[in-house]
């Protein structure tokens, strides 16, 4: 059984530009989660969707958004990048929203010069 | 304002040995408690999820328990390997707001020595 894939690994953009990273969930997980991992700032979360739903969102600004699609991989956007959003993108999934493992992908490192 | 802290922030052991890691949070409304290891530039790999209503749970040579009302969890590794060096990072979920919003702490960076 495959794992949380994410999509790309590594992407480099410049300040101002926009990112775009993707997370495909474990089947049959519905529920999906971002988190930003940034140097010593430790795992910070970014946004929970379940059903297509955004059902909660971290303390980021709304440049930071994303989306779940009817086959619930997800989509998260940054838009107008600055240098401090360099960072690990990590993806987890769960068979459930409440009380249940969550599952991580390997993550994208996004680098913005 | 859940607060979850790890020490210590590094490790050092020679294989073989028996150790400790230790989180402690602020707040006590918590429905669990998960314990993740990191490999340098990797994604995190659930290790065990404790309930808050349980003690302790255990998986192979990994033992993680939870006491709730002082605030603390421990994750003890028998006979460690070098196969067992990466950061180790305890999570909590907390009640109020949403749920399997996880708060992390900071990690602890073990290295077991051959």
């Amino acid at each position: 059984e495959a794992g949380v894939t994410q999509s790309p690994t590594h992407l480099i953009k410049t300040r101002g530009q926009q990112a775009t990273l993707r997370c495909s969930p474990i089947s049959g997980h519905t529920s999906v989660y971002w988190y930003q991992q940034a140097l010593g700032l430790g795992l910070q979360f970014l946004l929970w969707y379940d059903e297509g739903e955004e059902r909660n969102r971290g303390n980021f600004p709304p440049r930071f958004s994303g989306r779940q699609f009817p086959n619930y991989s997800s989509e998260l956007n940054v838009n107008a990048l600055e240098l401090e959003d360099s960072a690990l993108y990590l993806c987890a999934s769960s068979f459930r929203p409440y009380n249940e493992k969550l599952f991580f992908g390997s993550g994208t490192q996004l680098s913005v010069l | 304002k859940q607060e979850v802290t790890q020490i210590p922030a590094a490790l050092s052991v020679p294989e073989g040995e028996n150790l400790v890691l230790n989180c402690s949070f602020t707040d006590s409304a918590i429905y669990n408690l998960q314990w993740f290891r990191q490999d340098p530039g990797k994604g995190l790999t659930s290790l065990l999820l404790i309930q808050s209503s349980q003690r302790e749970q255990t998986s192979g040579r990994l033992n993680a328990s939870l006491d709730k009302s002082s605030g603390r969890s421990t994750l003890y590794i028998a006979a460690s390997q070098p196969g067992d060096s990466a950061t180790y990072l305890c999570a909590v979920d907390s009640y109020g707001g949403a749920t399997n919003k996880l708060i992390f702490g900071t990690g602890t960076l073990l290295a077991v020595q051959p």
